[in-house]
């Protein structure tokens, strides 16, 4: 149990476009989901906590225009890169926890390039 | 804020050889703590986790962790290592309902 399935695995798009990633708890019911951002042979960064039903919280230095987070159901949060620009170009993770004794589950990550 | 440092960023080892990867955290009040790997090409998985009780856990694929709280240390061991476990591995603590991961270390097995 406990899959978390996040769309697309790969995208590519044009400076100033926006791309939405799609992150689903397919098993389980997450009241909260995280945004991570990874950088080349660097660790996860944690951009925003996805509550549902409310407005995301972000991290320091993160911004919340740019990095459009909507929590709309249970088992689905979505990021949405706007205006996307070559430096926005990452690896985005999200992840789930079912309940506060579980560990995290985390997707396959999303590889964004902005040409 | 919490920080979490791992101090080993590139090991290589040959098969059969032990493991021991250090993890340390630096806030010290309750907190969870959980060892990932990521292998070549896929996503995170845990490897094992230590919310509370026996501080020796024991995860997945023959690997244990070790919480010592008075050294705010959780490190990661396996007695012998197989070339299949040639991947990145991450630290986590998850504090005030967020995790924070470590930079990982890069473990390479050679056969």
């Amino acid at each position: 149990g406990a899959v978390v399935s996040q769309h697309p695995s790969w995208v590519i798009c044009k400076s100033g476009t926006s791309v939405k990633i799609e992150c689903r708890s397919l098993d389980f019911q997450a009241t909260t989901m995280f945004w991570y951002r990874q950088f080349p042979k660097q660790s996860l960064m944690l951009m925003a906590t996805s509550n549902e039903g409310s407005k995301a919280t972000y991290e320091q230095g993160v911004e919340k225009d740019k990095f459009l987070i909507n929590h709309a159901s249970l088992t689905l949060s979505t990021l949405t890169v706007t205006s996307a620009h070559p430096e926005d170009s990452s690896f985005y993770i999200c992840s789930a926890r079912r309940g506060i004794n579980y560990g995290y589950t985390f997707g396959s990550g999303t590889r964004l390039t902005v040409v | 804020a919490q920080s979490v440092s791992q101090h080993n960023h590139h090991v290589i080892l040959s098969e059969a050889a032990s493991l021991e990867l250090g993890c340390n955290y630096s806030y010290g009040g309750t907190v969870n703590l959980f060892w990932y790997v990521q292998y070549p090409g896929q996503h995170l998985q845990l490897l094992l986790k230590y919310f509370s009780g026996d501080p020796l856990v024991k995860g997945i694929k023959g690997f244990e962790a070790e919480f010592i709280k008075s050294k705010f240390s959780f490190n990661l061991r396996k007695p012998s290592v197989q070339w299949s476990d040639t991947a990145e591995y991450f630290c986590a603590v998850n504090s005030f309902q967020k995790l924070v991961f470590g930079t990982g270390t890069r473990l390479l097995v050679s056969p």
